[in-house]
């Protein structure tokens, strides 16, 4: 168990619906980063959180929105959902969110479109 | 931007037995970080271990060590004394050492192990 958790474990939903994931962070750490992993694009990193703030941005699409709470929880929002869209959603976690920290994964959602 | 190469889709290995599992990378930069990351089917992404570029001597983890060759770009890991509970997808990672750099992960190695 990393320390991380997301909810929830599955979703499943249609095309054109919106859905958000949550995360909380390791107990300490002040970072967050979300990933996708899709069967064709492998696991790619869509966003970062630090302390509140945006800190880096991947291939997140116009669609997908994050943010970062006070309390340090997170979440991804998914809009306008295509069938593209079904993966698993990662969120990991770090102390500071610089190089040399490592980062942590939560369980995952997995998200199916139908 | 930085690539990491996986080119070994599946491995096979037999308890008990050794494996070594291969990644390559690309990156202009001096200063990084690789990891290697196991996602068993339970699909949680577990750290198995981590290597700093300016660091020459190999990680070790129990019975995971690596080959970290900075020329040559490679980062190989060696499970020693496979077991069943091995079995798993294997990625291998890079983050750069500067700024708020990312993971790059690469596609993968299936890592099937027989009794």
């Amino acid at each position: 168990d990393s320390g991380v958790t997301q909810t929830p474990k599955h979703l499943i939903t249609a095309t054109g619906q919106r859905v958000t994931l949550r995360c909380s962070p390791r107990s300490g750490d002040l970072s967050v980063y979300w990933y996708q992993q899709s069967l064709d694009q492998g696991l790619q990193f869509l966003i970062q959180y630090y302390n509140g703030e945006e800190r880096a941005k991947g291939n997140i699409l116009e669609r997908f929105s994050a943010q970062q709470f006070p309390d340090l929880h997170s979440e991804l929002n998914l809009s306008s959902l295509e069938l593209g869209d079904s993966a698993l959603y990662f969120c990991a976690s770090s102390p500071r969110g610089g190089s040399p920290d490592t980062q942590y994964f939560g369980p995952g959602t997995r998200l199916t479109v139908l | 931007a930085q690539t990491v190469t996986q080119s070994q889709p599946e491995m096979s290995v037999q308890e008990a037995e050794t494996v070594t599992l291969s990644c390559t990378y690309d990156t202009s930069e001096s200063d990084y970080y690789l990891f290697w990351y196991k996602q068993p089917p339970s699909r949680q992404m577990i750290l198995v271990i981590r290597q700093e570029a300016y660091k020459q001597q190999n990680a070790t983890e129990n019975r995971f060590s690596v080959n970290f060759q900075k020329a040559a770009k490679s980062f190989s890991l060696k499970i020693s004394d496979s077991q069943l509970g091995d079995a798993a997808m294997y990625f291998c990672a890079y983050r750069s050492a500067y700024g708020y750099s990312t993971l790059t992960f690469g596609k993968g190695t299936m890592l099937l192990v027989s009794p």
